[in-house]
């Protein structure tokens, strides 16, 4: 399969403990996107890589999250102290080109976080 | 399955009719479109895309419609079949930027 694969597919935590995702691009796709789903709603940019530079960060994305692309191919997201309200679906996306128009993004199946 | 959104719109067609999902787009400057489809549980699955240069562009039983003028844009699938049941997504990007997404549409296609 040589699609966005994402892990774990489901995490379930409690209320105040640290979590991390990872994302595994299609390879040689150069920029890599970080979405939060919740029901009823369309994804939500939260994050972009260009390569394993961070471009740009959503106001959505609190000092609580952190994401990661060291070497320009995978990438982590990590939320410490989680809250409920993190509760949703994750999904990581991945294009191939870095810049001028848009190019199409293909997703992962995401990974759903549950906060008890 | 885990439902991907419990209050969205809901468009129901027969088998075998055609159906046409809606999208009011909010960046006039916006220059590229895509349509996703996305199941339960999974997540969103490319369709059909198209830039601002052109106001109409066919697939594989789909056809997506371009109405710079409205900031509108439609997404018409052909013999609807059970599989195509999902919820729709429209998503526009401005130069390369981040997509945003609209809303959702549920498609629901009744035997």
């Amino acid at each position: 399969d040589t699609g966005v694969s994402q892990n774990p597919r489901h995490k379930i935590t409690k209320r105040g403990q640290n979590v991390t995702f990872r994302c595994d691009p299609i390879s040689e796709h150069n920029r890599l996107y970080w979405y939060r789903q919740t029901l009823g709603q369309g994804p939500e940019f939260l994050t972009y890589f260009q390569n394993e530079a961070q471009l740009e960060k959503s106001r959505l994305l609190s000092d609580r999250f952190s994401a990661e692309r060291p070497k320009g191919s995978f990438s982590t997201l990590e939320i410490q102290r989680t809250e409920q309200g993190d509760s949703a679906m994750y999904l990581c996306a991945s294009s191939p080109r870095g810049s001028g128009s848009g190019d199409t993004q293909y997703f992962g199946p995401g990974t759903r976080l549950t906060v008890l | 399955g885990e439902s991907v959104g419990l209050h969205l719109p809901t468009l129901s067609v027969q088998e075998g009719d055609n159906s046409i999902i809606n999208c009011a787009y909010s960046n006039s400057a916006s220059d590229y479109f895509i349509w996703y489809k996305q199941e339960s549980g999974k997540g969103p699955q490319f369709i059909i895309d198209i830039r601002s240069n052109m106001d109409k562009r066919q697939g594989q039983r789909v056809t997506v419609l371009l109405n710079k003028t409205v900031k509108h844009l439609s997404l018409q699938i052909a013999a609807t079949q059970p599989g195509d049941s999902a919820v729709y997504f429209c998503a526009e990007n401005y130069y390369g930027q981040n997509f945003v997404f609209g809303p959702g549409t549920r498609l629901s296609v009744l035997p």
